[in-house]
């Protein structure tokens, strides 16, 4: 089947607009996950969504960035009052569910992100 | 600082030889996870292995792990051009809940004809 699509593939912004990236997960996957990578760094976690429980967002670096899910499916990302330091590849990944800590996360192309 | 932290940053080979790449984390885990990325997207999932276990091969990649050293090695045999990628570790944290996985700074293999 699909895989997760993201969308847009990349972005360019001027600082301070605001920004909504995009996030299809797998179809039947409840986990789903939001990542950023720096140029040459590894992956940040951002914030977790596990069917209906209250979302982790404990990886968030300002309240800058907020994310939602939709029931099951889709999910959005938006970083407000963009700034240079966003700049980087935010990565969505999903996961079905199943003995904790052994499911293998299935990662998006990503969105390039530049903020001019 | 990364949970899970990679050795070498960069590795250089020729096609045919093994390349390994290490990882290092710092806190209790309940499985490592190894993954590739190839230019700067999305990242495959390679081989999981379980805190009990100590060694895992899945074609010709070779995982081990020691929890008494908090490290474990990916060892890619008669690498080939096209293992050229990016390599990361990811440590699960079973005192925190859901699966978030914690992504060490990765090693850049090239594999050179």
């Amino acid at each position: 089947g699909a895989g997760v699509s993201q969308s847009p593939s990349n972005k360019v912004t001027e600082k301070g607009k605001d920004v909504e990236l995009r996030c299809d997960p797998i179809s039947g996957h409840t986990a789903l996950y939001w990542y950023r990578q720096r140029l040459g760094q590894g992956l940040e976690f951002l914030i977790y969504f596990q069917g209906n429980s209250a979302p982790d967002k404990s990886g968030l670096p300002s309240d800058r960035f907020s994310a939602e899910r939709t029931g099951e499916s889709v999910s959005t990302l938006t970083i407000q009052r963009t700034q240079q330091e966003d700049s980087a590849v935010y990565l969505c990944a999903s996961s079905s569910v199943g003995r904790r800590g052994r499911e293998t996360q299935y990662f998006g192309p990503g969105t390039r992100l530049l903020v001019l | 600082s990364q949970q899970g932290e990679e050795d070498p940053q960069a590795l250089s080979i020729q096609e045919g030889e093994n390349a390994t790449m290490n990882c290092s984390y710092k806190t209790s885990i309940n499985n490592l996870q190894w993954y590739r990325q190839n230019s700067g997207r999305g990242l495959v999932h390679l081989i999981l292995i379980r805190s009990n276990e100590r060694e895992k091969h899945s074609g010709r990649l070779r995982v081990t792990l020691d929890t008494s050293k908090k490290s474990s090695s990916l060892l890619i045999t008669a690498s080939r051009a096209a293992d050229t990628a990016s390599y990361f570790c990811a440590t699960d944290d079973p005192t925190g809940g859901g699966n978030k996985l914690t992504f060490g700074t990765g090693t850049q293999l090239k594999v050179e004809l």
